[in-house]
C-alpha cells in the first residue's frame, strides 16, 4: 500500500474523445508525476507537477495535459484519444527535494482502452 | 533514444537459486538508480534503490550494485522464491529532479 490512489482503474474510451484520470498522492509529498506504460515497455514519463505548476514534460504531445490541486491531487487529461494512447497510466508521487531514499510511490494505475 | 536498457525481457531460475538481473545506461548524469517490481494489474512497487557515490546495497535478499565506469547496475536475489515472479524494472534519474527513466522490463519466473 503506497498511499497513492488512481481512478478509474479502467475505462474504454472512443477514438477521438477526451480522458480524464484522477490521482491523489500520499500525505506530505508535493509533487506529482504521470506516466505512460504501453504494453511489453517501461514506463515512459508524462510530466510532473510541484505546486500546482508543470516542472518538466517528457515527449508527449499537447493534448497530453494536466492539473494539480492545492491538496496536491492531480489530473491528467487526454484529449482527441487515438488507438495507442490506449496503455496504462501510472501516477507517482514524491518529495520535491529527493533524497537518497526510497521516496518516490506509484499508484495502482488506470487502464486506459481506446477502440 | 533508450538511455535504460534492459537486455533481457525474461529470466527463469529454480526456487532457491540466485536471480540476476541486469540493466546498462547511458546519460552520466543519472546519479541514483532504483528497481521496481511489478506484478500484473498492479503499479510498480519500490524495491531497492543505490545512490552513485555507492558501488553495492544491500537489504535482505535483494543487493544491488552499481559498476559506474560501464554504466551498470545489477540487482541479486539470494535465494530466489516463487514470489518473487514479476516483472522488474531499472530506473534512474538525474540529479536535478525526481523524474525517472526506466527500462524495459525483465520477466523474472522463479520456479518451485
Amino acid at each position: 500500500e503506497t498511499g497513492v490512489t488512481q481512478s478509474p482503474t479502467h475505462l474504454i474510451k472512443t477514438r477521438g474523445q477526451q480522458v480524464t484520470l484522477r490521482c491523489s498522492s500520499q500525505s506530505g509529498h508535493n509533487t506529482v508525476s504521470w506516466y505512460q506504460q504501453a504494453l511489453g515497455q517501461g514506463p515512459q514519463f508524462i510530466f510532473q507537477y510541484y505546486r500546482e505548476e508543470e516542472n518538466g514534460r517528457g515527449n508527449f504531445p499537447p493534448r497530453f495535459s494536466g492539473l494539480q490541486f492545492p491538496n496536491y491531487s492531480s489530473e491528467l487529461n487526454v484529449n482527441a484519444l487515438e488507438l495507442d494512447d490506449s496503455a496504462l497510466y501510472l501516477c507517482a508521487s514524491s518529495l520535491r527535494a529527493v533524497s537518497s531514499g526510497n521516496t518516490i510511490y506509484f499508484g495502482e494505475g488506470s487502464w486506459l482502452t481506446v477502440v | 533514444d533508450q538511455q535504460v536498457k534492459q537486455n533481457s525481457p525474461s529470466l527463469s531460475v529454480q526456487e532457491g537459486r540466485i536471480s540476476i538481473l541486469n540493466c546498462d545506461y547511458t546519460n552520466s548524469m543519472f546519479d541514483y538508480f532504483l528497481w521496481y517490481k511489478k506484478y500484473p494489474a498492479e503499479g510498480p512497487t519500490f524495491l531497492i534503490s543505490i545512490s552513485s557515490i555507492k558501488d553495492k546495497n544491500e537489504d535482505g535478499r535483494f543487493t544491488v550494485f552499481l559498476n559506474k565506469s560501464a554504466k551498470h547496475l545489477s540487482l541479486h536475489i539470494v535465494p530466489s522464491q516463487p514470489g518473487d515472479s514479476a516483472v522488474y524494472f531499472c530506473a534512474a534519474r538525474e540529479t536535478s529532479g525526481s523524474r525517472l527513466t526506466f527500462g524495459e522490463g525483465t520477466q523474472l519466473t522463479v520456479n518451485p
